[in-house]
């Protein structure tokens, strides 16, 4: 079963509204989580590091005020996507590790559509 | 900063033969990880196998192997006895030692013909 959880797996949002996607570790804890967009038949982009405890860490580009990101337990990732515009429709997928940082695992994906 | 270019944005194999996927890509890092992930129709992110620089052996996994060239910074997959189940996009991917996260390639869609 998944080890990496994300909910919702689809989502449908008016323009200008926020919606929140969430990760979850399932039976590990992760100090540390990935953020990845990707545009259709795109490849994943990385959006920001979501670090326990503290700021989330944005790629180049990434607008951290538009894309809020809160890590408050070592099992809980939530990526918010305020004021909402079509042009923010993607699929959005997670990652987190072990430890040991030798294991990786990715979420399902949460797609994501603005109206 | 990483980049991962893989040159094939399409290929196609016949059902049971042999296909090679490319990969380079480009650090300024001496010890780092390289994989390949494959996304199928559900999106879901699948570790089809993964490199540590350190190591020379390329890496092998059942039917998947690895050409790891890393003074080239060339890692292409190679798909022996290709299945109708390996049809979908293949990632390359990069991590720095010193983190999780990945740098990934543009993907190349493989189809397996019947």
């Amino acid at each position: 079963g998944a080890v990496v959880s994300q909910h919702p797996s689809r989502v449908i949002c008016k323009s200008g509204t926020s919606v929140k996607i969430e990760c979850r570790s399932l039976d590990f804890q992760a100090t540390t989580m990935f953020w990845y967009r990707q545009f259709p038949k795109q490849s994943l982009m990385l959006m920001a590091t979501s670090n326990e405890g503290s700021k989330a860490t944005y790629e180049q580009g990434v607008e951290k005020d538009k894309f809020l990101i809160n890590h408050a337990s070592l099992t809980l990732s939530t990526l918010t996507v305020t004021s909402a515009h079509p042009e923010d429709s993607s699929f959005y997928i997670c990652s987190a590790s072990l430890t040991d940082r030798n294991t990786i695992y990715f979420g399902e994906g949460s797609w994501l559509t603005v109206v | 900063a990483q980049t991962v270019t893989q040159s094939q944005p399409e290929m196609s194999v016949q059902e049971a033969e042999t296909v090679t996927l490319s990969c380079t890509y480009d650090t300024s890092e001496n010890n780092y990880y390289l994989f390949w992930y494959k996304q199928p129709p559900s999106r879901q992110m699948i570790l089809v196998i993964r490199q540590e620089a350190y190591k020379q052996q390329n890496a092998t996994e059942n039917r998947f192997s690895v050409n790891f060239q890393k003074a080239a910074k060339s890692f292409s997959l190679k798909i022996s006895d290709s299945q109708l189940g390996d049809t979908a996009m293949y990632f390359c991917a990069f991590m720095k030692l010193t983190g999780n996260q990945f740098y990934f390639g543009t993907g190349t869609s493989l189809t397996v013909i019947p």
